[in-house]
C-alpha cells in the first residue's frame, strides 16, 4: 500500500488560503489520492480526490505533482467552521482486488480569527 | 446529512452484554464498511462488505460480528467485550468496490464499562 506522510499540524487565518501537503511518494500509477477531513466528534467528510490531473470543486482545490509523489489541498478561503482534522490518503487494493481507504493520522488545522 | 444513517448515536455496556450497531443507507451502494477510531488513534478498518459478502476482514477480534442482510443495511453485534474497545465505530458506503466517494455516518460511541 502506498503510504502518506503529512505534517501533524498547520495554523490558518480566517479568509486566507490554506495550503495542505501531502507526501506519497510510493504511489502506483493507478491510485487515487483523496483528501478527507473531520470536524471533532464527527464522520470524515469527502472533500475531492484526483489521479494525475488538477481537480477543483466548490469546496477545494487539489493540485498534484507531475511526479505524482505528493500533492496539496488548497482552500482558498479558510473559515472558522474549516478547522478540522484533514486526511490525505491513497486507494489502495487489498488481496481481493477490492479498494479499502486507510486513514493515517492527518493534519489538525486550527483556523483562528 | 450524508444519506448514511447509524443507530444508536451512544451506547454504554457492560463486559458481559451483547447488543448491535446498525448501519442504513439510501444511497443505492453496494459496498459497506465498518471502521473504529479509538481516542487519539487513526480511523481502522475493521469490516468490507461488497454486494453483502465480506471481502475484507483486518484481523479483527471474534467479540465483533458483523452482518450484512442486504445492501442497505449493516450491522455490528457486539459481545463480551472490553474496556479497551470504548471507541466510535464509524460505518461508511460507497457506490462501487474500487473507486469513489465514501460517505461515512455521525458514528456510534460505545463506552464499555
Amino acid at each position: 500500500d502506498a503510504k502518506t506522510t503529512q505534517p501533524p499540524s498547520m495554523d490558518c487565518a480566517e479568509g486566507r488560503a490554506a495550503n495542505l501537503p501531502c507526501n506519497h511518494s510510493t504511489i502506483s500509477g493507478n491510485e487515487y489520492v483523496y483528501w478527507y477531513r473531520q470536524i471533532h466528534s464527527q464522520g470524515p467528510q469527502y472533500i475531492i480526490h484526483g489521479l494525475k490531473n488538477n481537480e477543483t470543486n466548490e469546496m477545494a482545490s487539489l493540485i498534484i505533482t507531475e511526479d505524482r509523489k505528493s500533492s496539496t489541498l488548497i482552500l482558498p478561503h479558510a473559515t472558522l467552521r474549516d478547522t478540522a482534522v484533514y486526511y490525505c490518503i491513497v486507494d489502495a487494493r487489498d488481496r481481493s482486488g477490492y479498494s479499502t481507504l486507510t486513514f493515517g493520522k492527518g493534519t489538525m488545522l486550527l483556523v483562528s480569527p | 446529512e450524508t444519506g448514511v444513517t447509524q443507530t444508536p448515536r451512544h451506547l454504554v455496556m457492560g463486559m458481559t452484554n451483547k447488543k448491535s450497531l446498525k448501519c442504513e443507507q439510501h444511497l443505492g451502494h453496494n459496498a459497506m464498511y465498518w471502521y473504529k477510531q479509538s481516542a487519539k488513534k487513526p480511523l481502522e478498518l475493521m469490516f468490507v462488505y461488497s454486494l453483502e459478502e465480506r471481502v475484507e476482514n483486518n484481523s479483527v477480534p471474534s467479540r465483533f460480528s458483523p452482518e450484512c442482510p442486504n445492501s442497505s443495511h449493516l450491522f455490528l453485534h457486539l459481545h463480551t467485550l472490553q474496556p479497551e474497545d470504548s471507541a466510535l465505530y464509524l460505518c461508511a458506503s460507497r457506490d462501487g468496490t474500487w473507486a469513489g466517494e465514501l460517505f461515512f455516518g455521525e458514528g456510534s460511541r460505545l463506552t464499555v464499562l
